[in-house]
């Protein structure tokens, strides 16, 4: 199993562009999370969702999307990219809600946002 | 505010040594503790997880404590290994219908040789 897979593992934006993160876990996990890590900082919660057609936010969703139609995927979209939305960015999957269950997580996206 | 609050920021040891990173939270209703370890360009690895009645766990040279009562957890590490060096993350879960779940900020572990 690759388990979660995350791409790019880089990537350098100018302000005011958009891009798509990618991830994708094979573990047929019902739940996926994006979180973001700022140097310091404790991971926060972007997005999340229960499975396939069902999302919900998290405790910093402002200038995010996200959507999931199968079970595999959960893309992170950033619409208008800001500097403050440089970040380390990790995608994570479990079988349940994750109080109970272990989080698997994928092994980032660097973004810069210049 | 539900928070978690690691010590210290960074820790640096000689290899062989033993070292303890302590993680203090305020989370309410608790359901469990969980500590992660974070290697340089990679996403977190579950160590241990503990639920309110478990006092202590280990895996292998790690072993985390828990006191409920005053809602503060360690976690020893023992004969330390320069593969240990990463960034060692507390985090605690909420008894909620959310779930929620509160990472700590981590501490950073270098073992030098």
């Amino acid at each position: 199993n690759a388990g979660v897979t995350q791409t790019p593992k880089f990537r350098i934006l100018k302000i005011g562009q958009s891009m798509t993160l990618q991830c994708t876990q094979d573990m047929n996990h019902n739940y996926m999370y994006w979180y973001r890590q700022d140097p310091g900082m404790g991971l926060k919660l972007i997005y999340y969702s229960v499975g396939a057609g069902i999302t919900d936010k998290g405790e910093v969703p402002n200038g995010y999307n996200v959507s999931r139609s199968t079970t595999e995927d959960f893309p992170l979209r950033l619409e208008l990219a800001a500097p403050s939305q440089t970040s380390v960015y990790f995608c994570a999957s479990s079988y349940s809600r994750a109080g109970g269950y272990e989080q698997y997580f994928g092994p980032g996206t660097r973004l810069t946002v210049t | 505010k539900n928070q978690v609050e690691q010590s210290p920021q960074s820790l640096i040891i000689l290899e062989g040594k033993n070292c303890t990173l302590q993680c203090n939270y305020t989370v309410s209703p608790f359901s469990n503790l969980r500590w992660y370890k974070q290697d340089t360009g990679r996403g977190p690895v579950s160590l241990t997880i503990m639920t309110f009645s478990e006092n202590t766990k280990s895996n292998g040279r790690y072993t985390a404590t828990l006191d409920a009562d005053t809602k503060q957890s360690s976690l020893h590490i023992t004969a330390s290994q320069l593969s240990d060096s990463a960034s060692y993350i507390c985090v605690v879960s909420e008894a909620s219908s959310a779930s929620k779940i509160i990472f700590g900020s981590g501490t950073r572990l270098s073992i030098r040789p």
